[in-house]
């Protein structure tokens, strides 16, 4: 297993365009996070699955923001109607259980919204 | 709701020194702590993980310690080098697995 993998590394998307990101988490991690980090500011939670149940869902996360994790596997975050405010970096983890064994983080999707 | 804040914000210390970063958290309630190094445009790298059980842990020559009655954790750099050079967040995790994070101390390791 090599960890954590988030595809794209990079994404320069118009104003107004849907974006979709894709986590692939390490494969016997039940639990899924996803976080948003702008410059010099920590990561902020977004949401998170254990399995494929959406088990929490930050206020941070307009109508815009949509996750998905089908069978459990790889998530997916889409935002739609890009705005320029939505230009961060989208951490993606995953852990097993209840946060015993801590975060494996990927290297992240950074979103530039022109 | 939690709240983490770690300072300083910045550090710079010349190579060879020992030096501590600081991270409070408002709510003890937490289920463990987490210390992460980030790289500029990189993502997280976990270093020490401690349990809300758990007064410490090392690895090498970094140590953490977590105090929850007042809230405080510190991870302790020892013979710091170059390459330490990065962002160390901490983060409070909640029994239900949400994190909350430190804005991160930026530490400079001058040789």
């Amino acid at each position: 297993d090599t960890g954590v993998s988030q595809n794209p590394r990079h994404k320069i998307t118009k104003r107004g365009q849907n974006v979709t990101f894709r986590c692939d988490p390490i494969s016997e991690h039940n639990r899924l996070y996803w976080y948003r980090q702008t410059l010099g500011q920590g990561p902020e939670f977004l949401t998170y699955f254990q399995n494929e149940a959406q088990l929490e869902k930050s206020r941070l996360l307009s109508d815009r923001f949509s996750a998905e994790r089908p069978k459990g596997s790889f998530s997916t975050l889409e935002i739609q109607r890009t705005e320029q405010g939505d230009s961060a970096m989208y951490l993606c983890a995953s852990s097993l259980a209840q946060g015993s064994y801590g975060y494996t983080f990927g290297s992240g999707t950074r979103l530039t919204v022109v | 709701k939690q709240e983490v804040t770690q300072i300083p914000a910045a550090l710079s210390v010349p190579e060879g020194e020992n030096l501590v970063l600081n991270c409070s958290f408002t709510d003890s309630a937490i289920y463990n702590l987490q210390w992460f190094r980030q790289d500029p445009g990189k993502g997280l790298t976990s270093l020490l993980l401690i349990q809300s059980s758990q007064r410490e842990q090392t690895s090498g020559r970094l140590n953490a310690s977590l105090d929850k009655s007042s809230g405080r954790s510190t991870l302790y750099i020892a013979a710091s080098q170059p390459g330490d050079s990065a962002t160390y967040l901490c983060a409070a995790t909640a029994n239900a697995g949400k994190s909350t994070f430190g804005d991160g101390t930026t530490l400079t390791v001058k040789p």
